[in-house]
C-alpha cells in the first residue's frame, strides 16, 4: 500500500465549476500538508502549505486537512482554463525530512 | 534568477550506456534532490544532499550515484543505463533541511529515454 493515495483522475470541468481534489495518507506521522501543481512538461510548483486540521485559504483556493481520517482536499473556485495541469498532494513527516507525493490528479478545465 | 536549470532536455540512451544529469540552482540554496517521475507513481526520491558535502539516499537509490560538486551544482549519473530508467528526473533544491516547511523549488525536467 501506498502511503499517499490520489485518485490519478483525469478530472474534466467546465470553467467556472468547483474542482475538488483528495488525498488519503496511511502514517499518522506526517506533520506537514502541501498540494504542487504541475503544468504539462514542467517541473512542478508549490500552491499551498498547512499543518494543522482545519482549512486554508489562498485566493480561489482552499486546503483542508483532517488528520483524525487522514484525509486532505484541494478545492479550486471558480475553476480557470489555466487551472488545468496535474495537482500533486505532498506529506512530510517532519520539518526537514523527505517528501512523500501521491501520484497526482489530472485537471482538465474546459471553456 | 534562473532558479533550478537541468541538462539535458531530453536524451536518448542505450542499455548499457552512462550518462550524467546536471543540475544547479542560483537561489543560495543548502539542499538539493532528485526525483524520478513516473506515470502514476508520483514523484520519488533517489537521492538527496542536505548540504553541500553530503549526500544520502532516498526512496529509489538504485542504479545510480550523485554527487554535490558545490552548494550550486547536484549531478545525478548512470553508470550503466537500463530501460526501467526511463523516466522524466526532476532535481529540486530548498533553502535548507530543516526549515518549516521545506519548501521545494524544482527544475523544468530532464525525459530520458533508454531503449
Amino acid at each position: 500500500q501506498k502511503e499517499v493515495e490520489q485518485d490519478p483522475g483525469p478530472l474534466s470541468v467546465p470553467e467556472g465549476a468547483i474542482v475538488s481534489l483528495n488525498c488519503t495518507y496511511s502514517n499518522s506521522a506526517f506533520q506537514y500538508f502541501m498540494w504542487y501543481r504541475q503544468y504539462s512538461r514542467k517541473g512542478p510548483e508549490l500552491l499551498m502549505y498547512t499543518y494543522s486540521s482545519g482549512n486554508k485559504e489562498d485566493g480561489r483556493f482552499t486546503a483542508q486537512v483532517d488528520k483524525s481520517s487522514k484525509y486532505i482536499s484541494l478545492f479550486i473556485r471558480d475553476s480557470q482554463p489555466s487551472d488545468s495541469a496535474t495537482y500533486l498532494c505532498a506529506i512530510i513527516k517532519a520539518a526537514g525530512n523527505k517528501l512523500t507525493f501521491g501520484g497526482g490528479t489530472r485537471v482538465l478545465v474546459k471553456p | 534568477n534562473a532558479g533550478v536549470t537541468q541538462t539535458p532536455k531530453f536524451q536518448v540512451l542505450k542499455t548499457g550506456q552512462s550518462m550524467t544529469l546536471q543540475c544547479a540552482q542560483d537561489m543560495n540554496h543548502n539542499s538539493m534532490y532528485w526525483y524520478r517521475q513516473d506515470p502514476g507513481m508520483g514523484l520519488r526520491l533517489i537521492y538527496y544532499s542536505a548540504s553541500e558535502g553530503t549526500t544520502d539516499k532516498g526512496e529509489v537509490p538504485n542504479g545510480y550515484n550523485v554527487s554535490r560538486l558545490n552548494k550550486r551544482e547536484f549531478s545525478l549519473r548512470l553508470e550503466s543505463a537500463a530501460p526501467s530508467q526511463t523516466s522524466v528526473y526532476f532535481c529540486a533544491s530548498s533553502e535548507q533541511a530543516g526549515a518549516t516547511p521545506e519548501t521545494q523549488y524544482f527544475g523544468p525536467g530532464t525525459r530520458l529515454l533508454v531503449l
